[in-house]
């Protein structure tokens, strides 16, 4: 199957830095998607992308589509400690009947 | 509200004993999917219904089987619960092809 690589793995910032995690893949995909899991929760939609190149922001998150559909990053802005957690992305591909391909994590620490 | 609900947020098995993982989703989604998440190892698809008693293997179905009587009801059963089962485990729906998945707040299982 698919494979996605996310780095970094982990992360651990000073509140108010700004934070840049990524996805490559080997593969195009049609749609990339950015999850946020807070600790004892299931993942959470933050970011959907549709379009390659497409670059979308939700308050402090920005996100893009790369332009080869193969690669998407995301940004976040002025970190605070409520961004704690773990950032998965995922990709969807159009004959793949709905399911996401899900990259291993970002685990974001944000001290004080 | 989009609500995805899981039977339990913690369970204790013995090892060999015989596992149901309960999910429900009040949204009418034609997709549910079981995702099974290890420190590390990011989220892997255990199996996906596309339709009710219509079921596909994911990347690591052994071990488990899935029944999908009713569409609101997607149930994830570990016929012989072994001590590598421990996990979380993620419940999720979604309604249709590029549509996003909301994820259940988890079952974290430990088996003995």
């Amino acid at each position: 199957g698919q494979q996605l690589n996310q780095s970094p793995q982990s992360m651990f910032i000073q509140e108010g830095e700004d934070v840049s995690m990524n996805c490559t893949s080997s593969s195009i995909f049609n749609t990339w998607l950015w999850y946020k899991q807070d600790p004892g929760e299931g993942p959470v939609l933050l970011i959907a992308l549709y379009k390659a190149g497409e670059l979308t922001s939700n308050g402090r998150l920005t996100a893009q589509f790369g332009i080869t559909r193969k690669d998407s990053f995301l940004n976040i802005s002025a970190s605070i400690p409520s961004d704690v957690g773990i950032y998965f992305c995922a990709g969807q591909l159009a004959t793949n009947a709905g399911k996401s391909t899900f990259g291993d994590g970002t685990t974001l620490t944000v001290k004080p | 509200d989009v609500k995805v609900t899981q039977s339990s947020r913690y369970l204790v098995k013995r090892t060999g004993e015989k596992v149901f993982l309960e999910c429900v989703q009040d949204m009418d989604h034609e997709n549910m999917f079981w995702y099974r998440q290890d420190p590390g190892l990011g989220l892997r698809l255990i199996y996906f219904s596309y339709d009710v008693k219509m079921k596909e293997k994911g990347d690591i179905p052994e071990g488990y089987s899935v029944s999908r009587e009713k569409k609101e009801r997607f149930s994830l059963i570990l016929e012989s619960a072994s001590t590598n089962q421990t996990s979380m485990y993620l419940c999720a729906s979604s309604g249709g092809t590029f549509q996003t998945q909301y994820f259940g707040p988890g079952t974290r299982l430990l088996v003995l």
